[in-house]
């Protein structure tokens, strides 16, 4: 069985400072795919990231970079400067090679005050 | 952008009744879903629909669910006779491919239809 656990319930920052978000996960299979969704306060869920099992690179993209270690089977995802904009919940994810459906974490609410 | 759109945006209903939650999946995808998300809680897997068949479906989807693409562009999922524990978000997502197939397996999802069981 799959599982994706995010420790943390609740970041709270101050605008410009940078948040990171902790994602590990459970999974008996060799191929996967890990991801990020942001969900804002508006509810609905918006795809940022997705990381193949077979590729440990790291990327920035704009204020965004992630940091997957499958030796710890961690994928944590920064946001750099964070704007008020960046307040939401955000979901980890991951998707067996196999299968179709998406097993989510419990989501990170950030709350970042002006 | 394509988008998956969803209707309604807020369903009220009456405990025992059917309702049909709608989705216009993104136009040129092919697998379909249907996720639901409990207030407060993290989003779970309900459905997954390709080739005009069920090809995953978690334990949440008993015979009280159904899921039909009656024409080339809507996916919808039925309710048949609706219980309390139904109120929840629900989201429809579509993807160009599954897990498998690597690359454009990303899903997209719609806004979500909050259903509210009286």
């Amino acid at each position: 069985a799959q599982k994706v656990t995010q420790a943390q319930t609740e970041i709270s920052v101050v605008e410009k400072e940078d948040v990171t978000l902790d994602c590990v996960y459970e999974t008996r299979d060799t191929t996967y795919y890990l991801f990020w969704y942001k969900q804002p306060p508006s509810g609905e869920l918006v795809f940022l990231i997705r990381r193949n099992s077979f590729d440990e690179q790291n990327e920035i993209s704009g204020r965004y970079s992630w940091n997957f270690q499958k030796s710890t089977s961690s994928f944590n995802f920064t946001i750099t400067a964070s704007q008020v904009v960046d307040s939401a919940v955000y979901f980890c994810a991951l998707l067996k090679a196999a299968g179709n459906k998406l097993t989510f974490g419990g989501g990170t609410r950030v709350l970042v005050k002006p | 952008e394509p988008e998956v759109t969803q209707t309604p945006s807020h369903q009220v209903t009456q405990m025992g009744q059917e309702v049909i939650l709608r989705c216009v999946p993104i136009s040129n995808h092919l697998y379909f879903y249907w996720y639901r998300q409990i207030l407060g809680q993290k989003v779970e897997f309900l459905v997954s629909f390709y080739n005009n068949e069920i090809s995953e479906k978690s334990e949440i989807f008993d015979d009280q669910f159904s899921v039909e693409r009656p024409d080339g562009s809507n996916f919808t999922l039925k309710i048949r006779s609706t219980k309390l524990e139904d109120s929840a978000m629900y989201f429809c997502a579509s993807s160009l491919s599954r897990g498998a197939q690597g690359g454009y397996n990303e899903q997209f999802f719609g806004p979500g239809t909050r259903l509210t069981v009286l």
